[in-house]
């Protein structure tokens, strides 16, 4: 069975400042796609970026970006320019081909300092 | 328009009590979840729908029934509530292709006392 580690119960970052959340990953497939969401305090799940395994370049979003290391099953997010608004628990999450379920990592309590 | 729409969104009930959570998305998609969160915000597959088809039901006790009457709409029941049951229930929805990932409601958060 798939599984996704976040070793990283809590950061903290300052305002204004870059912060990278690691995740790393197990499975035994070769195509598959990762993703990253937050969770504000409002509860809600928001897409906060994703990535293709087979394809090479790493995804980004704005200030949002990953680093994608097949071989080493590693997909880390990189904030830049960190906001207030960017608080939140963040969830790495796996999901394999086919009709499948994404599998969650334990999540990142993010704090932001002004 | 909300895309996937729970209710209620809290939930304060006695335990032995029977309740539900609906959910509803107007997404046009074929996939619902429903996934629990506990109190250490782990978030955990469920069930899921396809086409008002049973495709996924993990290790939940039988007093979780979920129920499909069409694509749209995916509704959990839970008889005899029990202090354990306490979480918030996450419904979403996802198009076919995995690259996509899931549309999420807002949550319920059910308290059971």
């Amino acid at each position: 069975a798939q599984t996704v580690t976040q070793s990283q119960p809590e950061m903290s970052v300052q305002e204004a400042e870059t912060v990278t959340l690691s995740c790393t990953y197990d499975t035994s497939e070769s195509d598959y796609y990762l993703f990253w969401y937050k969770q504000p305090p409002s509860r809600q799940m928001i897409l906060v970026i994703r990535q293709e395994a087979y394809k090479q370049q790493n995804a980004t979003e704005n200030r949002f970006s990953v680093n994608f290391q097949k071989a080493a099953k590693s997909f880390s997010l990189k904030i830049s320019d960190s906001q207030l608004g960017d608080a939140a628990m963040y969830f790495c999450a796996y999901r394999r081909l086919g009709n499948t379920p994404l599998v969650f990592g334990k999540g990142t309590r993010l704090s932001v300092i002004a | 328009d909300t895309a996937v729409s729970q209710t209620p969104k809290y939930l304060v009930t006695q335990m032995g009590n029977d309740k539900s959570i609906k959910c509803e998305q107007n997404l046009g998609h074929d996939t619902m979840y429903w996934y629990k969160q506990d109190s250490k915000k782990f978030l955990k597959i469920m069930f899921s729908y396809n086409n008002k088809e049973l495709i996924i039901n993990e290790t939940v006790p039988n007093r979780f029934s979920p129920k499909s009457p069409d694509k749209a709409h995916l509704n959990l029941h839970i008889n005899s509530l029990e202090l354990g049951d306490s979480a918030v229930y996450f419904c979403a929805s996802s198009q076919g292709a995995p690259f996509y990932g899931y549309t999420f409601g807002s949550g319920t958060r059910l308290t059971v006392v």
